[in-house]
């Protein structure tokens, strides 16, 4: 089965702190994504990666930035963390290639910003 | 981002009682899938359809890939406690890449004793 870890379950921060998101997925999978979701509003996509070192933007990525520097682990950072941050972030992982568009969810991180 | 239209929103139903959510489009997709999402949890993959007018059972879940390729829907049958959740859908767009997903708003579950 495919396994997607987020670092952690829930996260308390200071506003004006820079914070870090970790994900790590264990099936060689070319292509990792973060989301955050918030009632009301679904799931949106804050970046996405389809390659080591490779990184683009997905519908609302201001505020974030990410890095991934080795294929199983996809990192989102909040470079200045503001209460409007307040999320659920999920992190995704899918194979790639054409009709390989099935993506697995780690168990989200509830990040708070005080 | 594109838009996929899901409804119900929300769903209050008795335990036995048969389910059926949507999600339609404006766009052509090339793949729909289903999540479950418990509380507190990430989403995890129901079913995933790849070709328009495909019929795929899990269980008790059924799920149709729309022959226009801009909708979908899901059945769940003599429904349980544990069918509680959102219910997402979700679609790859015609000609997208590795850009991701596009979600449906979810559909909430809630099973009334």
């Amino acid at each position: 089965d495919v396994k997607v870890t987020q670092s952690s379950r829930y996260l308390v921060k200071r506003t004006g702190e820079k914070v870090f998101l970790e994900c790590v997925q264990d099936m060689d999978h070319e292509n990792m994504f973060w989301y955050r979701q918030d009632p009301g509003l679904g799931l949106r996509l804050i970046y996405f990666s389809y390659d080591v070192k490779m990184k683009e933007k997905g519908d609302i990525p201001e505020g974030y930035s990410v890095s991934r520097e080795k294929k199983e682990r996809f990192s989102l950072i909040l470079e200045s963390a503001s209460t409007n941050q307040t999320s659920m972030y999920l992190c995704a992982s899918s194979l790639g290639g054409q009709g390989a568009t099935e993506a697995f969810f780690g168990q989200g991180t509830r990040l708070t910003v005080v | 981002g594109q838009q996929l239209n899901q409804s119900p929103q929300s769903m209050f139903i008795q335990e036995g009682e048969d389910v059926s959510m949507n999600c339609t489009s404006s766009s052509i997709f090339n793949t729909w899938l289903w999540y479950k999402q418990d509380p507190g949890e990430g989403p995890v993959l129901l079913i995933a359809l790849y070709k328009a007018g495909e019929l795929t059972s899990n269980g008790r879940l059924t799920a149709q890939f729309g022959i226009t390729r801009k909708d979908s829907f899901l059945n769940i049958s003599a429904s349980i406690p544990s069918d509680v959740g959102i219910y997402f859908c979700a679609g790859q767009l015609r000609g997208g890449g590795a850009d991701g997903l596009t979600f449906g708003k979810g559909t909430h579950l809630i099973i009334q004793p």
